[in-house]
């Protein structure tokens, strides 16, 4: 059964680089079907699709977040990472990875909150 | 981008449908078969409930089925029980600028 979770600091300074891991576990990063994606959810709020990276490295981006974001993946290791440079307030949320097929997101981690705060 | 769009909230009865609808444009949901619903409990990831407009993955009950008109999709929930109020999502590709994936505001789902 596939699992993925997330890893990473919950507390970022503002300014500073949000990194999170997403490790993949039951299923190999590399099957050619799949994408494998990072949202977000601020407290309270919606969900916000930040981007998504296939095993080879091509990557898309929210055109919103594009400037700021940088997905990778590492095939070694069974995961993929998320980088988000020059935080504030507004990218408190709880991250998720999640693996997609279609456009569609249909497995997800169990999501991991990040805090941006001095 | 803008969101696409849905209602705040909805409501019904056990036993009853309801239908919550998803509006985008020519870009998004109604440019492709790419549109995606799903639900979500409080504290809870999402769970994916529709894929391609209309699709369930496995183990999804049957009462949720999906559909599409034009640049409007829709999730109908039937026999309403009390497990099924949650928030509701969806989902579509969008072409607008470089591709990629687009929510809507969520609809909030209470089972009377």
């Amino acid at each position: 059964q596939l699992q993925l979770l997330e890893s990473g600091p919950g507390l970022v300074k503002p300014s500073e680089t949000l990194s999170l891991t997403c490790t993949v576990s039951g299923g190999s990063i590399s099957s050619s079907s799949y994408h494998w994606g990072w949202l977000r959810q601020p407290p309270g709020k919606g969900l916000e699709w930040i981007g998504s990276i296939y095993y080879s490295g091509t990557t898309y981006y929210n055109p919103s977040l594009k400037s700021r974001v940088t997905i990778s993946v590492d095939t070694s290791k069974n995961q993929f990472s998320l980088r988000v440079s020059s935080v504030t307030a507004a990218d408190t949320a709880v991250y998720y990875c999640a693996r997609e097929l279609s456009s569609s997101c249909h497995t997800w981690g169990q999501g991991t909150l990040v805090t941006v705060s001095s | 981008q803008s969101a696409l769009t849905q209602p705040a909230s909805v409501s019904g009865s056990p036993g009853q449908s309801v239908t919550i609808s998803c509006t985008g444009t020519s870009s998004d949901v109604g440019g492709h078969n790419l549109v995606a619903w799903y639900q979500q409990h409080p504290g809870k990831a999402p769970n994916l409930l529709i894929y391609e407009v209309s699709n369930r993955p496995s183990g999804v009950s049957n009462r949720f089925s999906g559909s599409k008109s034009g640049n409007t999709a829709s999730l109908t929930i039937s026999g309403l029980q009390a497990e099924d109020e949650a928030d509701y999502y969806c989902g579509s590709h969008s072409t607008s600028s470089t591709p990629h994936m687009l929510f809507g505001g969520g609809t909030k789902l209470t089972v009377l």
